[in-house]
């Protein structure tokens, strides 16, 4: 069966440092890649979707950037955090066969002080 | 552009009484999905229903169901005899084709609060 991991689950970070989020997906291959970011009161933003390998969308331009370096990983990183950066991450595939069901990650709660 | 709208940000029921969100989307594409999503306390994202563009039956799961209208560009969601355990964030999704996959666009999400 597939799964779907997000690490690290919480995560506190001075404003101006560095972030790194990974999201790994098991038992399938080529999925849809997507990074979704849940601020406060503000629903659900799409951030970064991938098809394959090196291939990264931007949806929203700002101080995030994504990778994805292997088949099943995707990373979320930023070279120098915002406050507004905080809130809650969600990774998630599909199989981009047709718009099936979004699977989720457990989530990666970032603050920024 | 694809939007999806929830306009209602928190509604409060008391136990058993029915409850409808309700969701409006905005595409231009002739063929889209809609989904429902439901998000706990825990903050796992689980999903309820999907929907293609071209299936306008309404649908019916349990005390779940969902509205489908196309000429007015929405999907509601109904849930009868609510239950405490429904109190979670429901997150209504459309999906379009772009750049060579489906973009998932969700909407602000509207907080249940079912009351004892």
């Amino acid at each position: 069966s597939q799964t779907i991991h997000q690490w690290p689950a919480t995560l506190v970070q001075p404003v101006g440092s560095p972030l790194s989020l990974e999201c790994t997906v098991e038992g399938t291959s080529n999925p849809n890649l997507y990074w979704y970011r849940q601020a406060a009161g503000r629903g659900l933003q799409l951030l970064f979707y991938s098809v394959g390998i090196g291939q990264i969308s931007s949806e929203v331009p700002q101080n995030l950037s994504a990778s994805r370096p292997q088949d099943r990983q995707f990373i979320l990183s930023s070279k120098k955090l915002l406050l507004s950066d905080s809130g809650f991450y969600l990774c998630a595939w599909t199989t981009g066969v047709s718009a099936g069901e979004l699977f989720f990650g457990e989530g990666s709660r970032l603050t920024v002080l | 552009a694809q939007k999806v709208t929830q306009a209602q940000t928190e509604i409060s029921v008391v136990e058993k009484e029915d409850v409808t969100l309700d969701c409006v989307y905005e595409t231009r594409d002739t063929t889209y999905y809609l989904f429902w999503y439901k998000q706990p306390p825990s903050g796992e994202l689980v999903f309820l229903i999907r929907r293609n563009s071209f299936d306008e039956q309404n649908e019916i799961s349990g005390r779940y169901s969902w509205n489908f209208q196309k000429s007015t560009s929405s999907f509601n969601f109904t849930i009868t005899a609510s239950q405490v355990v429904d109190s979670a964030v429901y997150f209504c999704a459309l999906s379009e084709v772009g750049s060579g996959t489906y973009k998932y666009i969700f909407g602000t999400g509207t907080r249940l609060k079912v009351l004892a």
